[in-house]
């Protein structure tokens, strides 16, 4: 029944390692995206993607690289990870490109120590 | 930075009160979201507004498209314990279809 998940929910790993987080969307939507949420709550965009392709990086580190290996699915990796990574990184999801409403997944709260 | 002000921050009230937060840009937008975050999970899309001076009700919350077109304000009637979280103003960006949210209004309701 879950309309967009994400794995792990929790994420607890040191400096330096290579950690995924994983996200697919049953709802049958072309545009997925990754968000970051910060611990003041501030919430960005990260990327979009459309039908497999990206759309947009916003300025995000090349140790983040996403990976749709189908519409469905859009996965996460970060290599090297540092202490300012820790966040809540949320995945979305929408109908297609145009389409206001974007449908989050419930976050990877990803703590680097 | 920020293109969107949100206020208040924070807000604790009484369950049954009345509450209203808003939303300001120093850009015009043609399109208005308001999101809540409950604890612990993603964002909800509540009420989309489209057009300048639009009024929209969703259940007890109703928001408004500013008529300048660079503000919108979002009630909530006869606060409810579930209305606890966090309310987000976002806008949507055609390029690339993103939103760049506000900085957030955390709801506190007391029973």
């Amino acid at each position: 029944d879950t309309a967009v998940s994400q794995t792990p929910k929790y994420l607890v790993t040191q400096m330096g390692n290579d950690k995924s987080i994983k996200c697919e969307q049953n709802l049958g939507h072309d545009t997925m995206y990754w968000y970051k949420q910060d611990s003041k709550k501030f919430l960005k965009i990260m990327f979009s993607y459309n039908n497999k392709e990206l759309i947009i990086n916003e300025t995000v580190p090349n140790r983040f690289s996403p990976k749709s290996p189908d519409k469905a699915h859009l996965n996460l990796h970060i290599n090297s990870l540092e202490l300012g990574d820790s966040a809540v990184y949320f995945c979305a999801s929408s109908p297609g490109l145009g389409s206001y409403e974007q449908y989050f997944g419930p976050g990877t709260r990803l703590t680097v120590t | 930075g920020q293109q969107l002000n949100q206020s208040p921050q924070s807000m604790f009230i009484q369950e049954g009160e009345d509450v209203s937060m808003n939303c300001t840009s120093s850009s015009i937008f043609n399109t208005w979201l308001w999101y809540k975050q409950d604890p612990g999970e993603g964002p909800v899309l509540l009420i989309a507004l489209y057009k300048a001076g639009e009024l929209t009700s969703n259940g007890r919350l109703t928001a408004q498209f500013g008529i300048t077109r660079k503000d919108s304000f979002l009630n909530i009637s006869a606060s409810i314990p579930s209305d606890v979280g966090i309310y987000f103003c976002a806008r949507h960006h055609n390029a690339g279809n993103m939103l760049t949210f506000g900085g957030g209004t955390r709801l506190m309701v007391k029973p």
